[in-house]
């Protein structure tokens, strides 16, 4: 039991290309999110997803788009890095079971430097 | 609006000495909220929640926090603090449909 898994760990990019963060639970969780982390800022939503088929937008999702096809996956694309998504990103799940309800499973982050 | 607010960002103590990290929250209605730890290059890991019933919770690690609903706070407290509790500690609150709103965060340093 793996829980949350995110790919890759570590990325640079250049300004302008584009990439795809990966994160996959194995909890069968209905709900899965994306954060990004900055430092004094917290953890701030980007998009999350209610179940397989659905996204949803969070509070920072300008310049990110996300798909969730398969329950289990929600994967985090950036189609034109900016400097300014230099961040470190986490995904998320939790449940819909009333002993879980709100509590959410982390990955270990993602570090991404755009240059 | 709905947020919660951390008001140090950093708590020094000394091995052994209790330790309270502050939080404090605005909502409309009931609160649901949570403390969570992120140890270094580590992602959130969840440490205590109160939905409801007694204010004061217990969670992992020996943690506990007190609910106070007249102050609007719920800090989190041990009794007696190890080096290994050096992390940075998050609260949050549900905030709409299975959203959390994070606090920006306190770092705890503990001493030997």
């Amino acid at each position: 039991n793996a829980g949350v898994t995110q790919t890759p760990k570590f990325r640079v990019l250049k300004t302008g290309q584009s990439m795809t963060l990966l994160c996959a639970q194995d909890m069968n969780h209905e709900y899965m999110y994306w954060y990004r982390q900055d430092p004094g800022m917290g953890l701030r939503l980007i998009h999350y997803s209610v179940g397989e088929g659905t996204t949803a937008k969070g509070e920072v999702p300008d310049g990110y788009n996300v798909s969730r096809l398969k329950k289990q996956n929600f994967l985090l694309g950036l189609e034109s890095a900016a400097p300014s998504q230099t961040s470190v990103y986490f995904c998320a799940s939790s449940s819909s079971t009333s002993g879980d309800l709100y509590e959410q499973y982390f990955g270990p982050g993602t570090r991404l430097t755009v240059t | 609006a709905q947020s919660v607010a951390q008001p140090e960002d950093q708590v020094n103590v000394a091995e052994g000495n209790p330790l309270t990290v502050k939080c404090t929250y605005s909502v409309s209605g009931n609160p649901y909220l949570f403390w969570y730890v992120q140890y270094p290059n580590r992602g959130l890991q969840f440490l205590l929640k109160y939905i409801t019933g007694d204010n004061l919770v217990k969670g992992s690690y020996g943690f506990e926090a007190e609910f106070n609903k007249s102050q609007t706070s719920f800090h989190l407290k041990k009794p007696s603090a190890l080096v290994s509790d050096s992390a940075l500690y998050f609260c949050a609150l549900v905030a709409g449909f299975q959203k959390l709103v994070f606090g920006t965060g306190t770092r705890l340093l503990v001493s030997p």
